[in-house]
């Protein structure tokens, strides 16, 4: 029961290159989301959607992008990564049931994807 | 507006109870989620309240107050393992709107 893989834990980028932070879920869920977590600091959203071929912007989208054209995977990808997105990276789905009270409807993380810009 | 609030840090002593509150302002609420985070680690489900009452849990407990906008966590005969970050999140149609995180310390 492999939940949400991230790849690749650790990079280290310089200024103005890019790289992709891949994701993927195997429990069918339609919702996936994109965060980054500074020292110290709480979950900020890039990038969430809702499903296939559905994407929108969360709060900190400068600077990214991201694709879905599979349930299963979650693309992020970092164009001139900058030194400003040092940060840890995490990818997370879930699949929200209103209609059942106290469904747990957990939110399943990845590990996590620790990037480094210099 | 969006918000959701929570204390920065807090400390408490090994074997005693802490509370840690969060307080929120959504529009189209579903319910209420509780994660622990451990340095360099992701989010772990704690507990998730969409009714208003005390849900219990081993150790850990959450309550909920819909009409208050408000929420606690309430840990138990702390262990030292339990220092970490508690984060709070509002589930809010399609998005999850997140605390910042409390930071608990545990003393022995």
């Amino acid at each position: 029961n492999a939940g949400v893989t991230q790849t690749p834990k650790f990079r280290i980028l310089k200024i103005g290159q890019s790289m992709t932070l891949q994701c993927a879920q195997d429990m069918n869920h339609n919702y996936m989301y994109w965060y980054r977590q500074d020292p110290g600091m709480g979950l900020k959203l890039i990038y969430y959607s809702v499903g296939a071929g559905i994407t929108d912007k969360g709060e900190v989208p400068n600077g990214y992008n991201v694709s879905r054209s599979t349930t299963e995977d979650f693309p992020l990808r970092l164009e001139l990564a900058a030194p400003s997105q040092t940060s840890v990276y995490f990818c997370a789905s879930r699949d929200p049931d209103s209609s059942l009270p106290n469904s747990g409807n957990t939110i399943y993380f990845g590990e996590g994807s620790w990037l480094t810009v210099v | 507006g969006q918000n959701i609030d929570q204390p920065t840090e807090m400390t408490a002593t090994e074997g005693a109870i802490v509370q840690i509150n969060c307080t929120y302002q959504t529009s189209g609420f579903n319910g209420l989620f509780w994660y622990q985070q451990h340095a360099g680690e992701a989010p772990t489900f704690l507990s998730y309240n969409v009714l208003d009452g005390l849900e219990e849990k081993g150790r850990f407990s959450s309550f909920l107050s819909r009409s208050k906008g408000y929420s606690y966590l309430l840990l138990k005969e702390l262990q030292m393992k339990d220092s970490a970050s508690y984060l709070c999140a509002a589930s809010s149609n399609y998005q999850l709107i997140w605390g910042a995180g409390t930071k608990l310390i545990i003393k022995p």
